[in-house]
């Protein structure tokens, strides 16, 4: 069956950086690409943007073109966000999710970041 | 961007129709395809995905889920609303980069 299994949760401090994955099984990792959504405690869903699984490229929305980067590796079917410098409007839960026809079809079960001093 | 726009919340009977609207700033409608799909999240869990593509049902969700709509109007209909359903729901645009979610709304019992 399908899976996005991600990494457990971060307690980290202001300007600090952290790097959390999200493992994929049961499909092939470079048919379909892979996204990133941030959900703050108490609030809705914020796109965060995807990389292309077969060339490695990242899109970032807006909001995450400064300090966040998506990366792959392919061998381990594993895909990556690094957040640098942490702040603490960073204190939220992130998601990986596979992307299909536009929609979301699976998605991991998200990692609590909390940036505290 | 595109703005979803949805009622924070929604109060609901068991066994009764809930409607849950998102209105969209600009028309997420091309060649026929309204790229609008709706997701369920209960606390602490992930999103899931119900309706593709404006109406049409995602793997292993039952019937008692729809979504309608089209243009910048766009409904999901519960019915009938079960006690596991109470949950919140989001809408989210994939027509123009960057993806876009409504604010989400939280269904409630009455």
């Amino acid at each position: 069956q399908i899976q996005l299994v991600q990494s457990g949760p971060e307690l980290k401090k202001p300007g600090e950086s952290l790097k959390i994955s999200c493992k994929a099984s049961g499909y092939t990792f470079t048919d379909y690409a892979m996204q990133w959504v941030k959900q703050a405690p108490g609030k809705g869903l914020q796109y965060m943007g995807w990389i292309n699984t077969q060339t490695g490229k990242p899109t970032y929305a807006d909001d995450f073109k400064e300090r966040f980067v998506f990366s792959l590796e392919t061998s381990a079917s594993t895909a990556y966000l690094q957040i640098n410098n942490l702040k603490n409007e960073d204190t939220a839960t992130y998601f990986c999710a596979r992307p299909k026809m536009g929609s979301s079809d699976y998605w991991g079960q998200g990692v609590m970041v909390t940036v505290s001093s | 961007d595109i703005v979803l726009t949805q009622s924070p919340a929604l109060a609901v009977s068991l066994e009764q129709r809930a409607t849950i609207s998102c209105k969209t700033s600009q028309n997420v409608d091309n060649y026929g395809i309204s790229y609008m799909h709706w997701y369920q999240q209960k606390p602490g869990q992930q999103p899931k995905l119900l309706i593709y593509e404006g109406s049409n049902l995602a793997s292993g969700i039952p019937a008692r889920f729809s979504g309608s709509g089209s243009g910048t109007d766009f409904t999901l209909t519960i019915d009938p609303v079960e006690a596991d359903d109470i949950a919140t729901y989001y809408c989210q645009q994939s027509k123009d980069y960057p993806w876009t979610f409504g604010g989400g709304t939280k269904l409630e019992l009455k």
